[in-house]
């Protein structure tokens, strides 16, 4: 059974560009939960998301950043227009349905540089 | 809202010697799961331990255990016999008793084992 996947594992943009971040959940998990670690701190919850819902978005920044978890397909963390505080490792991770949800599983993360 | 705090920005310990780390945290809820994570260079997030709140028997996975003091909201890891791959960040995490729910993460402590 192979783990959370992320792609791609970095990635450069460019000031103002569009960044987009790829996680496929383990097989069998229904919930997919997005962190961003800025450099020398912890993991900040951003996103909870179930097949085609956004359960969560608390930790989301209001302006700019979107996910997504379609029906078919990976979920898709989206930042428009970056800019350099953009600049974090982002991590996925994703837990089963029912009593065993509290069990999160992480991929290996997404460093996005901002020049 | 929930809180973490990890007090110890760094810590060191001799190989084959004990070490541990503190994390304490604030709630109102009363039932909730505890996490240690481990962060090596390589940045995958790997879970060390789990605690559920309603149990009162401290978790114990092979040379790591902690000390669950509920009423005190403190949570510590104790690694027995380190080794030179403990080598890492460790983030103690809290989440609700909520099926599908984000973790709260402390700062983290950098654990640097000595030969």
């Amino acid at each position: 059974n192979a783990g959370v996947m992320q792609n791609p594992r970095h990635l450069v943009r460019r000031r103002g560009q569009e960044a987009r971040l790829r996680c496929s959940p383990m097989k069998g998990h229904s919930h997919v939960y997005w962190y961003r670690q800025l450099p020398e701190e912890g993991l900040k919850f951003m996103v909870y998301l179930q097949k085609e819902n956004i359960i969560d978005e608390s930790g989301m920044p209001k302006e700019r950043f979107s996910a997504e978890f379609p029906k078919e397909g990976p979920s898709i963390l989206r930042i428009q227009q970056v800019v350099r505080g953009d600049s974090a490792a982002y991590f996925c991770a994703s837990s089963p349905p029912g009593a065993e949800s509290y069990e999160q599983y992480f991929g290996p993360g997404t460093r996005l540089t901002v020049t | 809202a929930q809180t973490v705090t990890q007090s110890q920005p760094e810590m060191s310990v001799q190989e084959a010697e004990t070490v541990t780390l503190s994390c304490t945290y604030d709630t109102s809820e009363s039932n909730y799961y505890l996490f240690w994570y481990k962060q090596p260079p390589s940045r995958q997030m790997i879970l060390v331990i789990r605690q559920e709140a309603y149990k009162q028997q401290n978790a114990t996975e092979n040379r790591f255990s902690v000390n669950f003091q509920k009423a005190a909201k403190s949570f510590s890891l104790k690694i027995s016999d380190s080794q030179l791959g403990d080598t890492a960040m460790y983030f103690c995490a809290f989440m609700k008793h909520v099926q599908g729910n984000k973790l709260v993460f402390g700062a983290g402590t950098i654990l640097r084992v000595k030969s």
